[in-house]
């Protein structure tokens, strides 16, 4: 069975840094490309970032390029997402996903919850 | 960048009745890249659809996508209660590479 669980949330004051970790199982994760999802209160869904599955190539969207970095280490089954200069706009859940080959995303953790507020 | 409209934003309906959900993209692209996602309040999305009409595991056949293009459509054939929801149609492609429409919400 796929499991995504997601921790590293929390209150952050605008400015600050974060990093959020992503731990998988369930499925052979050095296989496959990993995304980041967020979710702000009451919003939509909107793409953050994807990983290759050696983690040689990294997208990002335009609202957080330059200030967000993901990464993964396939020896720990493990997805990063380092946060930075974080703005009140990046509040947000923050879902780990799995792709699927269809470039659907397969496969969702629980979330983890961003808080940018002074 | 293709932009992704879904409609109604509000659909209301009783059980046992039929669902029509849009997704209408801005631009063309393959149908292969479209996929659909349920959405319950405090609950992460669960993929529904992939390539625009294939089913994910374990969905039940009540769901049925179809569509190319521009237009690409969510049914589902009898309302279940536990089928209230918010629904999400997203695209792969580029700048930015994943897109999702604004959601349409299905309300009893």
């Amino acid at each position: 069975e796929v499991q995504l669980l997601e921790s590293g949330g929390n209150l952050i004051q605008p400015g600050g840094s974060l990093r959020l970790s992503c731990a998988a199982s369930g499925f052979t994760f050095s296989s496959d490309v990993m995304s980041w999802v967020r979710q702000a209160p009451g919003k939509g869904l909107e793409w953050v970032s994807s990983i290759t599955e050696g983690g040689d190539r990294t997208s990002y969207a335009d609202s957080v390029k330059g200030r967000f970095t993901i990464a993964r280490d396939n020896s720990k089954n493990t997805l990063y997402l380092q946060m930075s200069s974080l703005r009140a706009e990046d509040t947000a859940v923050y879902y780990c996903a799995l792709r699927g080959t269809s470039k659907s995303f397969d496969y969702w953790g629980q979330g983890t919850l961003v808080t940018v507020s002074s | 960048e293709i932009v992704l409209t879904q409609s109604p934003g509000t659909l209301s309906l009783s059980p046992g009745e039929r669902a029509t959900l849009s997704c209408r993209a801005s631009q063309s692209f393959g149908s292969s890249y479209l996929a659909w996602y349920q959405q319950k309040p405090g609950q992460a999305p669960r993929l529904l659809i992939y390539g625009a009409s294939s089913r994910a595991t374990g969905i039940p056949d009540r769901f049925s996508g179809s569509g190319s293009g521009t237009d690409f459509t969510l049914t589902i054939s009898r309302l279940e209660p536990e089928d209230f929801a918010v629904y999400y149609c997203q695209h792969y492609g580029s700048s930015p590479l994943y897109s999702f429409g604004q959601g349409t919400r299905l309300e009893i």
